[in-house]
């Protein structure tokens, strides 16, 4: 069964920092396109960052640049997104989506707040 | 950034109705390698999105018929043959040809 689980949510104040991961399963996930995607709460989608399969391109939307690393272990069929100098209005579902919307995890809450 | 603009934003339908949402993009998703990246997606309260028919037209494994999607360039349509019940969320187009990708801002598919 194709599946991604992310964890690593949590509630963080402003200027916070909070690591997430996502655990893949039955796909070749070393030849997967990967990205974050975040939902705000009562929002719409957007796509937050992308790390090519070999981790050798990342790419992020400019409100996250320069705040936000995406990363990926092969060997654990893992991503992950470090998330630095939160800020309230990065407060949303995280989901981790593999390839261009073929697969998404349940995603995992993050809460920036005071 | 691409704008990816859809109508109408509400759409009441009755059981065994067709429906027919609209998508258009600010820019063209056609790309070299001669795919058009146009994507929807359903998603249904409490849940993640569920990817229907990616590059225009190509349903997804286990999505039912009824679903279809057509469209070239910068003007594109999702449409419901026959609306079920199971048919009510929200349905989101989405551009995959220009980084950060983006997606409209939703049709919300209600019974009537």
């Amino acid at each position: 069964e194709v599946q991604l689980v992310e964890s690593g949510g949590g509630l963080v104040q402003p200027g916070g920092s909070l690591r997430l991961s996502c655990a893949a399963s039955g796909f070749t996930f070393s030849d997967s396109w990967m990205f974050w995607v975040r939902q705000a709460p009562g929002k719409g989608l957007e796509w937050v960052a992308f790390i090519k399969y070999d981790g050798g391109d990342k790419n992020y939307v400019d409100s996250v640049k320069g705040r936000f690393t995406i990363s990926r272990d092969n060997t654990k069929n893992s991503l992950y997104l470090q998330m630095n100098s939160l800020r309230i209005e990065d407060t949303a579902i995280y989901y981790c989506v593999g390839g261009q919307g073929a697969v998404w995890g349940q995603g995992t809450t993050v809460t920036v707040s005071s | 950034d691409v704008v990816m603009t859809q109508s109408p934003l509400a759409l009441p339908v009755t059981l065994g109705q067709p429906a027919s949402l609209s998508c258009r993009s600010s820019q063209s998703l056609l790309s070299s390698d001669g795919n058009t990246y146009l994507h929807w997606f359903q998603q249904r309260p409490g849940q993640p999105p569920r990817r229907l028919i990616s590059r225009v037209s190509n349903r997804d494994s286990g999505v039912p018929d009824r679903f279809s999607g057509t469209g070239s360039g910068t003007d594109f349509t999702l449409k419901i043959s026959s609306v079920e019940a199971e048919d009510a969320a929200t349905y989101y187009c989405m551009q995959g040809r220009h980084w950060p990708y983006t997606f409209g801002q939703g049709t919300k598919v209600e019974i009537k």
